[in-house]
């Protein structure tokens, strides 16, 4: 089975610091992509990456930055954290774009800035 | 921008029930999917349809979608206790990049 591990599931930090969500893939899936959820709204993509040094933007990249310097490895960072990016973020990853590929996701970082 | 949207927000049923639950986007699709999520855990794939596809089944699911209509729809049969979670749908327009739906929150009462 494919596991996608997010390096922390609660996360507490204050306003103001950079902050580095990372995640973790064991299946050697070239895409893999970062959201946030919140009540009332779903998932928003907020940045994805479709192969290693690669990233794209997604619907909701402001205040946010990602590093793909490994294919198994995609590192979210608030460059400086606010109050409304309080959420639960949430990784996935998917192989190569084929015609139907489901994307497999991490358990997720609640993360919370004071 | 959010395609998808769901219907109901929040179901509330008994055991041994149907669950059905319906999912509207907007331009066309390669395919569209289900996920389910537990409650503070990531969302785990359930099923896949595809555009060419009009109905599929696994297990107790059954996926239906109607193109013309841009409309989906997850019935799950015979419900459990164990099947209370959130189910988001989410359409592929090509390029393995999602847009997901609000999602139903499904609450089985035993």
């Amino acid at each position: 089975d494919v596991k996608v591990t997010q390096s922390s599931r609660y996360l507490v930090k204050r306003t103001g610091e950079k902050v580095f969500l990372e995640c973790v893939q064991d299946m050697d899936h070239e895409n893999m992509f970062w959201y946030r959820q919140d009540p009332g709204l779903g998932l928003r993509l907020i940045y994805f990456s479709y192969d290693v040094k690669m990233k794209e933007k997604g619907d909701i990249p402001e205040g946010y930055s990602v590093s793909r310097e490994k294919k198994e490895r995609f590192s979210l960072i608030l460059e400086s954290a606010s109050t409304n990016q309080t959420s639960m973020y949430l990784c996935a990853s998917s192989p190569k774009p084929g015609p139907h590929n489901p994307q497999h996701f991490g358990d997720g970082t609640r993360l919370s800035i004071l | 921008s959010q395609q998808g949207e769901e219907d109901p927000q929040a179901l509330s049923i008994q055991e041994g029930e149907n669950a059905t639950m319906n999912c509207s986007y907007k331009t066309s699709i390669n395919n569209l999917q289900w996920y389910r999520q537990n409650s503070g855990r990531g969302l785990v794939h359930l099923i896949l349809i595809r555009s060419n596809e009009r109905e599929k089944h696994s297990g107790r699911l059954r996926v239906t979608l109607d193109t013309s209509k841009k409309s989906s729809s997850l019935l799950i049969t015979a419900s459990r206790a164990a099947d209370t979670a959130s189910y988001f749908c989410a359409t592929d327009q090509g390029g393995g990049k999602l847009i997901f739906g609000q999602g139903t929150e499904l609450s089985v009462k035993p």
